[in-house]
């Protein structure tokens, strides 16, 4: 069984550019859930997806934005990137059915982001 | 706001010994808990969970204790192995909010000498 993708691995951006970020969840996992990682402030979640609706959302600005297609496929946007915006984008995918708490979360090996 | 655990430590210990990471959490509603390793340019791991009506869970060589009174969280590796080297970082899951909320710790890094 093939494991969270993320594509690309490595991005530089410009300030002010936008940038789009690629998931492609366990297959059968309809769950998807973005983190950002940096060496400041640690794992911080972004929102999470299921079955094409945003179910729960952190403490990010608008610039933020997600969005997940009908085969569970996410994507997440970023606009109008700030050099603080540098980090590891992280993408997580679960069974995320029901309110089972313990299901397990399978992470990808994430998108550098560097903005410049 | 909410948090999890507390600025992150650095953990040396020999190959052989026992590790014992700590994690402190602020949400005394929160229900369910994990622990994660996260290796150099890696994802996170799941290593283990534990909900909030129980005490102690134990995996493969790994036990994580919940303390509930003092809010506290424990992740102890037996015979730690050098591939064992990571940084580690506790969990919880938003339980107030809808699914799939993980609040992160700040991570221990465990560093293990052969």
């Amino acid at each position: 069984k093939a494991g969270v993708t993320q594509t690309p691995r490595y991005l530089i951006k410009t300030r002010g550019q936008q940038v789009t970020l690629s998931c492609s969840p366990i297959s059968g996992h309809r769950s998807v859930s973005w983190y950002q990682q940096t060496p400041g402030q640690g794992l911080q979640f972004l929102f999470e997806y299921f079955s094409e609706t945003q179910r729960n959302k952190g403490n990010f600005p608008g610039r933020f934005s997600g969005r997940q297609f009908s085969n569970s496929r996410s994507e997440m946007n970023v606009s109008t990137l700030e050099l603080g915006d540098s980090a590891l984008y992280l993408c997580a995918s679960n069974q995320g059915g029901g309110v089972d708490l313990g299901t397990e979360a399978f992470f990808g090996q994430g998108t550098r982001l560097t903005v410049v | 706001g909410e948090s999890v655990g507390l600025h992150l430590p650095t953990l040396s210990v020999q190959e052989g010994d026992n590790s014992i990471i700590n994690c402190a959490y602020s949400n005394s509603a929160s229900d369910y808990f994990i622990w994660y390793k996260q290796e150099s340019g890696k994802g996170p791991q799941f290593i283990i969970d534990i909900r909030s009506n129980m005490d102690k869970r134990q995996g493969q060589r790994v036990t994580v204790l919940l303390n509930k009174t003092v809010k506290h969280l424990s992740l102890q590796i037996a015979a730690t192995q050098p591939g064992d080297s990571a940084v580690y970082f506790c969990a919880e899951k938003g339980v107030e909010t809808s699914y799939d909320k993980v609040i992160f710790g700040p991570g221990t890094s465990l560093s293990v000498i052969p």
